[in-house]
Parts: structure tokens; sequence; C-alpha cells
């Protein structure tokens, strides 16, 4: 447990809103992730951070955005939902590139 | 790229008896591999990695893998299951950084729900 912090951890939104979830760590990790977890697919890489202001994206990135402005958070942006976006959304984080720790999840829906 | 397979979506099996998870993984460069578990709605939580070294790995409540270079392989294992061992399994992979930079990124397999009977 690397002290990970997600909020919110539960969100109902309507198509074409704007949704931002936050990542909040206390451990200084370097690394910072956004995955999406969906039934059959396991997780997804979205977004990774590899130091402040230091974004990429993953496998899943169309549709979000990220920005890290300090070491401790890591925004998740939607900039305009879709129910396609309805998934359960973890952060983790690591020190190094062989551990990531998890967050506790947000469950995002969108009507 | 990478890829991960998880042969089983779902394993019952009954408690004390002995459980083996699968995992085939692809890959054109040096890799991690890991397994995670997954209990209901929480977060995931390592059970154990391979990043180099002997090819069988022990982890945390009594799991082992062994990794098979060959076969391209990384099954999990477990002598003899209980109750609390119910839960959903995820295999992952990340390139080891051979030659350039990985920065840790994992790639999931689609998971294995375990569920352990009494």
């Amino acid at each position: 447990d690397a002290g990970i912090t997600q909020s919110p951890r539960h969100k109902v939104t309507e198509t074409g809103t704007p949704v931002t979830l936050r990542c909040h760590q206390t451990e200084n990790h370097r690394y910072m992730y956004w995955y999406r977890q969906d039934p059959g697919h396991g997780l997804r890489l979205i977004h990774y951070s590899y130091g402040v202001k230091d974004t990429d994206k993953g496998e899943v990135s169309d549709g979000y955005s990220v920005s890290r402005s300090k070491t401790e958070d890591f925004l998740l942006t939607l900039e305009s939902a879709t129910s396609s976006q309805t998934s359960v959304y973890f952060c983790a984080t690591g020190t190094s590139t062989d551990t990531q720790y998890f967050g506790p999840g947000t469950r995002l829906t969108v009507l | 790229a990478q890829s991960v397979t998880q042969l089983d979506s779902q394993v019952p099996v009954f408690e004390e008896a002995p459980v083996e998870l699968r995992c085939n993984y692809s890959s054109s460069v040096s890799v991690y591999l890991f397994w995670y578990v997954q209990y209901p709605n929480q977060g995931l939580q390592l059970l154990l990695k391979y990043l180099s070294g002997s090819t069988l790995v022990k982890g945390i409540n009594g799991f082992e893998a062994e990794f098979n270079k060959s076969q391209t392989s990384f099954h999990l294992r477990k002598p003899s299951v209980h109750i609390s061992d119910t839960a959903e399994y995820f295999c992952a992979v990340s390139d080891s950084g051979a030659g350039g930079t990985s920065y840790g990124k994992l790639t999931f397999g689609q998971g294995t729900i375990l569920t352990v009977h009494p």
C-alpha cells in the first residue's frame, strides 16, 4: 500500500459533461499510471507519468487527458464523457519500473 | 508490443485442492512478469513478480509461479487453496527496459476468477 487515494470513489454523470478523477499519493513515487478495468479486458493503460509534467499516452488514451503539476497528484480528465467510458478507473504508482501499487478505484457511470 | 493471455476465465475448485492458473505472454524483448489478485470491490494487490534469476518465484499467501521462457508461460500455482483465496487473478507483463526505457507500463491479461468451494 503506497498511500494512494482516489477521488471521487463513485460518480454518475451524463454524456457530454467533463469529468476529472484525482489520484493522490503520499509516498513521493516517481511513476504514476491510470488504468481502466472492463469485464473481459482486464486492465488497460490510459496514460502514465514518469515525473512532474512528464506524461505520455497508453493503449486506450482517446478521449482522455492527464496532468501532473505536483509529484503527489495525477489527474485524469474526460473532456466530454461518453457511455463507452463507463468503467472502473484505477490509479497506480511506483518508485521504479518493477513494482506498481494500486489505489482503491473509482467507479464511473456515464448515462 | 506485448500481449498476455490467461487461458481460463473461471476456475472452480474445492477447498484444500491444488490449483493452477495459466498465463502465456508474447514479447519481442526481455520481460518482467507479475501476478496480481483483486478481491471484490478492492484494488489490485501484488502476489509475486519475476524480474530475473530463479525461474521459480514464491509470493504471498502460499502462491508460487514458474517462468518458462521457452514456452513463454508464467503459471500460478498453490498446493492447497482456502475459501479466502476466492478472487480474480491477473497476469501482467512489462518490458524490462533493455535497450530503452519502459517506464514500467503493464499489459494485463483478461483475468481469471478463482472460486473456492467448501
